[in-house]
Parts: C-alpha cells; structure tokens; sequence
C-alpha cells in the first residue's frame, strides 16, 4: 500500500497570505494525484487532480505542483473561506488518501 | 449536475452487519466508464477508501477490508449497496459515495456522507 504523508498537520496563515502544504508518497505515484478541500460537516470536494489541474470551478489561487513522491499545494492568498482541511489522494495504485492538514486563521 | 446520497443505519451493534445505500441521479451506471466508490472518515481522522464498483460490474475493494465487504449495484434504481459484515467499535465513521470515471483516478463529487456509530 502506498502510504501518504501530509505536513504539517496544521498550518496557521493570516487572510491574504500564502500557504504551502506538502503530500509525500512512500513511492512514486508519478503525477496520479489529486486535492481535495474538506470543511466542517461536509464533505470533500476536488480541487486539484493530475498534480496540478485544477477541477471545474476551481480558483486560480489554488495550485498544485510536483511529480514522483512529492507533490505541493499552494494556495496563494488565503480568503475566508479556504480555511479548511486539506487531503492529497494519490491513484496511481488503488487509491489512499493522506492525513491531513488544517490550515487554520492564525 | 450529479448528485449522490447516502442512507442506512445510524447506529448498529457490534458483530452486525452494515448495509449502505448510495442513491444517485445526474448520471447512469450502465453507461460505460462510469463508477461509484465508497470513502470512510471515522471522526476527527483521515478519509480511508473502502470499495468501488464500475458500470461492466467489475468490483474493487481495500485489501485490508476485502473480506468483510461487498459492493453491489442496481441500474434501474440508480442505487448501489455496500455492505460490511462484523462490525466493530472501530469502524465507527462517516460513510460517503463518491462518483468515479475509470479512465480518471479522483472522486467527484462526492455525497454528502452518512454517519454510522457502531455501540451496543
């Protein structure tokens, strides 16, 4: 099983400022990999698949890099409403998810 | 717009077995490419990908489950069932489907999600 590591766990960032979150895959999942946002009591919604397109509807503050093991999301200035939960998903074989990261108002 | 929504138990007893309805519109399962997987959470912890069932019927499931699941579905009802024998304590977790296209390895969308307690 491919195992996905998110850092950090949580993530303080002012509104406006940039934040950088980071997946790490146990072994290459080339660029089979997707975002997804997750707010309180809902449920995940895609952001970002292949690594770095973004899904229809997307706004182009978010982006993703990376390729291989490790893959980056970048949201490059937080509104309100981007202060969520934040899971990579990696599909290259089957499909695991990463723990996590908050990113919360500091 | 695809839409899909959860329904079962909210509360089951351990070693009972769970049964999961994911019902959905926007979309046909008998339409080739298409699929339908189911995603847990349990409170508070990551997203765990449990099983997945695609419009020819063929069938996926998590290793680490494979024994206790079963996913089925039913085109005419635009419903697929997902069932999880000896339940525990642990497998407490909200419950999603999630729309999925075979040539495409993300969820999207999703359900909104079905909590399921597990205690006796």
């Amino acid at each position: 099983e491919i195992v996905m590591t998110q850092s950090p766990a949580t993530l303080s960032v002012s509104p406006g400022e940039r934040a950088t979150l980071s997946c790490r895959a146990s072994q290459s999942v080339s660029s089979n990999l997707a975002w997804y946002q997750q707010k309180p009591g809902q449920a995940p919604r895609l952001l970002i698949y292949g690594a770095s397109t973004r899904a229809t509807g997307i706004p182009a503050r978010f982006s993703g890099s990376g390729s291989g093991t490790e893959f980056t999301l970048t949201i490059s200035s937080l509104q309100s409403e981007d202060f969520a939960v934040y899971y990579c998903q990696q599909y290259n074989n089957w499909w695991t998810f990463g723990q996590g990261t908050k990113v919360e108002i500091k | 717009q695809i839409t899909l929504k959860e329904s079962g138990p909210t509360l089951v007893k351990p070693t009972q077995t769970l049964t999961l309805t994911c019902t959905f519109s926007g979309f046909s399962l008998s339409t080739s490419g298409v699929g339908v997987g189911w995603i847990r959470q349990p409170p508070g912890k990551a997203l765990e990908w449990l099983a997945l069932i695609y419009w020819d019927d063929d069938k996926r499931y998590s290793p680490s489950l494979k024994s206790r699941l079963t996913i089925t579905k039913d085109t005419s009802k635009n419903q697929v069932v997902l069932t999880m024998t000896n339940m525990d304590p642990v497998d407490t977790a909200t419950y999603y489907c999630a729309h999925k296209l075979l040539y495409q390895g993300w969820f999207d969308p999703w359900g909104q999600g079905t909590l399921v307690t597990v205690s006796s």
